[in-house]
């Protein structure tokens, strides 16, 4: 069965840093992956996705993830982390072709220091 | 409406009640999700419809969990008796359907808390 791991229960760093939250997985082949952010007193957004294809996805307000298949990781990165980008953080994996379900991770809370 | 909408958004009842919580998913979504959240822990997979197919209840975490819906409109999650254990943000998300996970959109969630 699948499984995710997200070792940082909590990150914090100043504003203008770069950032990477780490995120490790548990499948049997390539599954889906993906990252969502969950801002205070909302729901969950989709920041991006792997499905196949080139290791390196882009996502949206300036994120990254590669996906690197002999560490079974899916690091999320943002070269210059805003205020505005503290909230907790889901790695997610899911299953091709066989379930829609979706397993998360225990999430990551990120605090900006200006 | 333009996302998906849960209610209400904050429960707060006693051991042993029931317990209704409502999702309306984003119109011409075939599918639906619930998860629960529990403080410092990440969202465990409870239930899954897929239009009329019967539904995924594998996560459900005991016969005191139910989940109902009504083609691919609201959906009712339904908690009896509650227990303290079961305090925690119940999140609904629905989707187009097709590839896993694709295109999920979340709702705000319910936070329910038994005292």
């Amino acid at each position: 069965a699948q499984s995710v791991t997200q070792p940082d229960i909590h990150i914090t760093v100043s504003e203008g840093a770069s950032l990477e939250l780490r995120c490790n997985y548990s499948y049997g082949a390539t599954p889906y992956l993906f990252w969502y952010v969950q801002s205070p007193g909302q729901g969950l957004q989709l920041l991006l996705k792997y499905f196949s294809g080139d290791t390196l996805v882009q996502g949206i307000k300036g994120f990254e993830a590669e996906f690197k298949r002999s560490q079974s990781s899916f690091n999320l990165r943002k070269p210059s982390v805003h205020w505005s980008d503290a909230a907790e953080y889901f790695c997610a994996v899911g299953a091709p072709r066989n379930t829609d379900k979706l397993i998360f991770g225990t999430g990551t809370r990120l605090q900006v220091f200006p | 409406g333009a996302g998906v909408s849960q209610s209400p958004s904050n429960k707060v009842t006693e051991k042993g009640k029931d317990v209704e919580l409502r999702c309306d998913p984003i119109s011409g979504h075939t599918a639906l999700y619930w998860y629960r959240q529990r403080l410092g822990q990440g969202l465990e997979f409870l239930i899954y419809f897929q239009g009329n197919s019967a539904p995924d209840k594998s996560g459900l975490p005991s016969d005191r969990f139910s989940a109902e819906r009504t083609g691919e409109s609201v959906s009712t999650l339904t908690i009896q008796r509650t227990q303290q254990e079961d305090s925690a943000v119940y999140l609904c998300a629905s989707s187009a359907g097709g590839a896993s996970g694709e295109k999920l959109f979340f709702g705000s969630g319910t936070q329910l808390s038994v005292l």
